[in-house]
């Protein structure tokens, strides 16, 4: 069966450091590879996506970047974090783009102080 | 982009209550999905539907896909504290980008 997981789970982090936020999959090839952030509990905005090893969408400009450097890896990082960059990111993957079936890992909790 | 509009935002309910929420907007969906998330962790899918009129039940939720497939609702028959989580409506837009809406906070209380 395929499983996401992502790390850290937790992030405690001082405004103007690096951020590295990593998500892998297993049991699946090829997949479509999302970043989303959750702000308040609320509704998920979606960073990057991804259809192929460094091939990358950005959906907003912002303080992220995101690469894909092997078929299941997908990391999520920032050279300089700002305060807003705070929040709960979830990676995710899935088959088809546009199918709207998601599977989402267990999330990491960014704060930024 | 559509967007999806979830209501209500917040509700508390007690065990054994029933309760109907709804996602709407005002485009139409080829299809639309409904997930929940607990505190803390990742949403998790729990439905799509596709058709106009389209009912589909897993266990005590109902959900049901408007005819005009412009809106949906979700119905929980005698809820139960489990049933505690956001639910999450999302469609995906012609850019196959996956769209949710802001997600309705349920809260059953034992």
């Amino acid at each position: 069966s395929q499983t996401i997981h992502q790390w850290p789970a937790t992030l405690v982090q001082p405004v103007g450091s690096p951020l590295s936020l990593e998500c892998t999959v297993e049991g699946t090839s090829n997949p479509n590879l999302y970043w989303y952030r959750q702000a308040a509990g609320r509704g998920l905005q979606l960073l990057f996506y991804s259809v192929g090893i460094g091939q990358i969408s950005s959906e907003v400009p912002q303080n992220l970047s995101a690469s894909r450097p092997q078929d299941r890896q997908f990391i999520l990082s920032s050279k300089k974090l700002l305060l807003s960059d705070s929040g709960f990111y979830l990676c995710a993957w899935s088959v088809l783009l546009g199918s709207g079936e998601l599977f989402f890992g267990e999330g990491s909790r960014l704060t930024v102080l | 982009t559509q967007l999806l509009e979830q209501s209500p935002q917040f509700l508390s309910i007690q065990e054994g209550e029933n309760l109907t929420v709804y996602c709407n907007s005002s485009s139409v969906f080829s299809s639309l999905q409904w997930y929940r998330q607990e505190p803390g962790e990742g949403p998790v899918l729990l439905v799509t539907v596709v058709t106009g009129g389209e009912v589909k039940k897993l266990k005590r939720l109902t959900f049901q896909f408007g005819d005009a497939r412009k809106d949906s609702s979700l119905h929980i028959t005698a809820a139960q504290p489990g049933d505690t989580g956001l639910y999450l409506c999302a469609h995906t837009g012609a850019n196959s980008k996956l769209t949710f809406g802001k997600g309705i906070t349920l809260s059953v209380r034992p």
